[in-house]
């Protein structure tokens, strides 16, 4: 079992939709990151959170210490959205990013 | 947010030669990077971690004549992939991480575009 769990695997939605990836961790992290990554393979740091709730444009991130879970969320989805979005937890103890396998997103137009 | 950059972005060489990869930190002093590759429609698997004025400590099975980091100054690292083959053809990824306010290290590590690179 991968110590950091992504769901859903894929996801397709229609434009403006609202989108929820989820992220799940076994492991002690003191920092959460959500990337994206575009189908040319770029990578894009979105968030770096540890706790509470981040905001960026219609990217929202939110980690649950306790519970050892984070969500992404994308408000009024677009087809430029359509990306592979991965989390990744920094994992003190060891001092590695542990990664997810990512959740393939196309928004359909 | 602290940006970090690669180059190149691509690069296409030939079986046998070698091709330097260049990670840098543009606003902020990098004493740690990191490389990952990543092959299709697979995770980020971390090759090798550098700290800046010393060797780098590879991750197992990844081999350090083969794949070689320098890590000269607080804002360069760079990655050689030496006598290159078809399966070295991968997407290669930096990060880097500075120090708190306090002197420690950072938890907060900042990714790299990545660099494709395809050996023919």
């Amino acid at each position: 079992k991968n110590e950091v769990e992504q769901s859903p695997q894929n996801l397709t939605a229609q434009e403006g939709e609202f989108i929820t990836i989820n992220c799940s961790y076994s492991v002690g992290i003191s920092a959460l990151h959500w990337l994206q990554q575009h189908p040319g393979g770029g990578i894009v740091s979105l968030f770096m959170l540890s706790s509470g709730k981040k905001k960026h444009g219609r990217l929202i991130a939110t980690i649950n210490i306790q519970e050892k879970h984070s969500s992404l969320h994308i408000t009024a989805s677009h087809p430029r959205d359509s990306a592979v979005y991965i989390c990744a937890g920094y994992v003190t103890r060891d001092d590695k990013i542990i990664f997810g396998k990512g959740t393939r997103l196309h928004i359909l137009p | 947010g602290a940006v970090v950059s690669q180059h190149p972005s691509r690069v296409i060489c030939k079986s046998g030669t070698s091709v330097k990869i260049e990670c840098r930190s543009l606003d902020f002093q990098a004493t740690t990077m990191f490389w990952y590759r990543q092959f299709p429609k697979q995770s980020l698997m971390l090759m090798a971690t550098s700290n800046e004025g010393s060797k780098a400590t590879y991750e197992q099975g990844v081999e350090k004549d083969k794949f070689l980091i320098n890590h000269a100054s607080l804002t360069l690292s760079t990655l050689t992939v030496t006598s290159a083959h078809p399966e070295d053809s991968s997407f290669y990824i930096c990060s880097a991480r500075g120090l708190t306010s306090g002197g420690t290290s950072s938890y907060e590590q900042y990714f790299g575009p990545g660099t494709r690179l395809t050996v023919t």
